[in-house]
């Protein structure tokens, strides 16, 4: 049973749009959410994080939203460029630690010139 | 470099062997965790070392897994029997404050059970 879900398996977007990247979750002792980034042949890098005591976090282009009641994140990356072409994973934990963090199956945005 | 080391690279191994994968993390990270990532799949946490002890070891998958951290640096994960399914990319990180998103992983180890 996957507790931490990324319906959408791939996104393309033009350079220059928004990218809008969606993660749900089902576990409701989840209280601290992360998104990492991806490159062939590298291992994971942290992009962003967020508390469940707050509702957004934003970091130059990146910006994720958290709905605690519809158990739903989003990534908002604006303005979209090349170079965030990624396979990007959203992650949970409990007790706010990253500890055990429990992955989704990831996206691959790929951003279009 | 500064970063996670992991060894080997690629791995392929008959079904039954015994391997280990090295983890050489980031210089003063207390924190060292094992992931193990699947095709087509997310990362999934297998274990968890603050200092030289395994402080959370619920993710390996039977015992057939083991991980050691004898000095508080280096790691090795080691897999005994090897199976078909323990096929994956075994990633390695670390960090220094195990209360935050701050991972640095390495690049992994792909094994391949033949």
């Amino acid at each position: 049973d996957q507790q931490v879900k990324q319906n959408s398996p791939s996104l393309s977007v033009q350079e220059g749009r928004i990218s809008i990247l969606n993660c749900d979750y089902t576990n409701s002792m989840f209280d601290y959410f992360l998104w990492y980034k991806k490159y062939p042949a590298e291992g994971p890098t942290f992009l962003i994080s967020i508390s469940s005591i707050k509702d957004k976090n934003e970091d130059g282009r990146f910006t994720v939203f958290l709905n605690k009641s519809a158990k739903h994140l989003s990534l908002h990356i604006v303005p979209s460029q090349p170079g965030d072409s990624a396979v990007y994973f959203c992650a949970a934990s409990i007790h706010g630690s990253a500890r055990q963090l429990t992955f989704g199956s990831g996206t691959q945005l790929t951003v279009l010139p | 470099g500064a970063g996670v080391s992991q060894t080997p690279s690629n791995k392929v191994t008959e079904k039954g062997k015994y391997v280990e994968l090295r983890c050489d993390p980031i210089s003063g990270h207390t924190a060292l965790y094992w992931y193990r990532q699947s095709l087509g799949q997310g990362p999934e946490f297998l274990i968890y070392f603050q200092g030289t002890g395994a402080a959370d070891d619920s993710g390996l998958p039977n015992d057939r897994f083991f991980a050691v951290r004898p000095e508080g640096s280096v790691s090795t994960l080691k897999i005994q029997r090897t199976e078909r399914g323990d096929s994956a990319v075994y990633l390695c990180a670390s960090g220094t404050d195990p209360d935050t998103g701050e991972l640095f992983f390495g690049e992994g180890s792909r094994l391949t059970v033949l």
